[in-house]
């Protein structure tokens, strides 16, 4: 069974940093892509950053390029995002999302919470 | 203001047949596969059907999905209370160099 369980979200004040993880099983983690995709209180969903397999590409959403670094472990099972320079634009719930062969996000994490604010 | 254009708000009765429509452009409707996702309330959403009307294992056969230009839409056959939820369409746009969503549509029974 896959699953994807996130982890690191909590409150942080503006200007600061938080690292998020993502511990995948249940699958060969190392042959898909994978996303980070959030969701602001009461809003819809916004695609944040993804990754090649190998690391070998990485695309962003133009509001986090330059502050947040999407990476991953494939020894341990592991996706990361570091969030660096936080707004309180950026409270959402992020989740952790597998693209499968041509099939994007289709399986996603339960989330967890980063919420900014002083 | 959402790349992907749904109606927030949509509605039916048990047994009729809804539809929900996603407006892009030719950088990524035009030219990309559209996926819709179902998020039921207090939960993470799920894939509902890919490559414009695939669907996922497990997903019943009352949804379907179609593309016409640079619009896609979403089907249920037979609208059922337990579908009332969040629906959201996504796809790659090729200018941006990532992946855009719909800003939702929320479904509910009349």
């Amino acid at each position: 069974e896959v699953q994807l369980v996130e982890s690191g979200g909590g409150l942080v004040q503006p200007g600061g940093s938080l690292r998020l993880s993502c511990a995948a099983s249940g699958f060969s983690f190392s042959s898909y892509w994978m996303n980070w995709v959030r969701q602001a209180p009461g809003k819809g969903l916004e695609w944040v950053a993804n990754i090649k397999e190998d690391e070998s590409e990485k695309y962003y959403v133009a509001s986090v390029k330059g502050r947040f670094t999407i990476s991953r472990d494939n020894a341990k099972n592991s996706l990361y995002l570091q969030m660096n320079s936080l707004r309180a634009e950026d409270t959402a719930v992020y989740y952790c999302a597998r693209s499968g062969y041509g099939i994007p996000f289709d399986y996603w994490g339960q989330g967890t919470l980063v919420t900014v604010s002083s | 203001q959402s790349v992907l254009t749904q109606p927030p708000s949509a509605s039916g009765t048990p047994g009729q047949r809804v539809t929900i429509s996603c407006s892009g452009s030719s950088s990524n409707i035009g030219s990309n596969t559209v996926n819709w996702y179902q998020q039921l309330p207090g939960t993470a959403p799920k894939l509902l059907i890919y490559r414009y009307n695939q669907r996922p294992s497990g997903v019943p056969d009352r949804f379907s999905g179609s593309k016409s230009g640079t619009s896609a839409s979403l089907t249920i056959s037979g609208f059922q209370s337990e579908d009332e939820a969040d629906y959201y369409c996504a796809a790659w746009d090729d200018s941006l160099n990532g992946w855009v969503f719909g800003g939702g549509t929320k479904l509910t029974v009349l």
